[in-house]
C-alpha cells in the first residue's frame, strides 16, 4: 500500500456543484495532516490544516478520520478559480519526522 | 517577505554540464529541501537539511549535491546533468516542527538536452 494516495483525477465539475476528495495513508502513527493546493505551473501553497474534529474555511472543510486513515476535502459552491491540483500531506512526527506527499488530485470547474 | 527565493526560474543545459541551483529563505527556517515534481509522480525529496552543517539524502538523491552552510542557503548542485534530471524543481522551508506550514520556491524548469 502506498503511504499516501490520491484519485489522480481529473474531477471535471460544474460551477457551483459539490465536490469531495479522499486521500488515504499507511501509517497509522501519522499525526499532522494538511491539503495544499498548486495552481498549474506553479508551486505548492498550504490550503488549510486537518485537525482531528474536523476544520471548516469558507467553503472548504477537511475531515479526518483516523480509524479508516484517511482525510477529505469538500469544497461547497466551487467557483472557476478553485480549478486547481490538491495535495494531500501527511507527516509521521516520529524520529525521522517524514513528510508524504500525495500526487495530487486535479480539479477542473467548468463554467 | 521575500520567503523562499529560487533562481535560475528558466534553464536550458547539455547533458553532462554541471550547474547549481540556487534556493535562500529569509524565516530562520531550520528545515529545508529539495523536491523534484514530475508529471505522474507527484513531489519526490532529493536532499533535505535540519539545520546549517546537516544535509541527508532523500529519496532520489542520485546525481545531486547539496551543502548548507548557513541558515539561508541551501543550494543543489547537478554535478553531470542527464535528460532524466529535466524536471521542475522545488525548494522548500519549514521551522523544526513537521506540524507546521511548509513554504516552497516558486520552481526551477530544468531542461537537460
Amino acid at each position: 500500500r502506498k503511504e499516501v494516495e490520491q484519485d489522480p483525477g481529473p474531477f471535471n465539475v460544474p460551477e457551483g456543484a459539490t465536490v469531495a476528495f479522499n486521500c488515504t495513508y499507511s501509517n497509522s502513527a501519522s499525526q499532522s495532516f494538511f491539503w495544499y493546493r498548486q495552481d498549474c505551473r506553479k508551486e505548492p501553497k498550504l490550503l488549510m490544516s486537518v485537525y482531528s474534529s474536523g476544520n471548516e474555511d469558507g467553503r472548504f472543510t477537511a475531515q479526518l478520520n483516523r480509524a479508516s486513515q484517511y482525510i477529505s476535502l469538500l469544497i461547497r459552491d466551487s467557483k472557476l478559480s478553485d480549478s486547481a491540483t490538491y495535495l494531500c500531506v501527511v507527516n509521521s512526527r516520529n524520529r525521522d519526522d517524514k513528510i508524504i506527499f500525495g500526487k495530487g488530485t486535479r480539479l477542473h470547474i467548468l463554467p | 517577505n521575500a520567503g523562499v527565493t529560487q533562481t535560475p526560474k528558466f534553464q536550458v543545459l547539455k547533458t553532462g554540464q554541471s550547474m547549481t541551483l540556487q534556493c535562500a529563505q529569509d524565516m530562520n527556517h531550520e528545515y529545508m529541501s529539495w523536491y523534484r515534481q514530475d508529471p505522474g509522480m507527484g513531489l519526490r525529496l532529493i536532499h533535505y537539511s535540519v539545520g546549517a552543517g546537516i544535509t541527508d539524502q532523500g529519496e532520489v538523491p542520485n546525481g545531486y549535491n547539496v551543502s548548507r552552510s548557513t541558515t539561508e542557503d541551501f543550494p543543489l548542485r547537478l554535478l553531470s546533468a542527464a535528460p532524466s534530471q529535466t524536471s521542475v524543481y522545488f525548494c522548500a522551508s519549514r521551522t523544526g516542527s513537521s506540524g507546521n506550514t511548509i513554504y516552497f520556491g516558486e520552481g526551477s524548469w530544468l531542461t537537460v538536452v
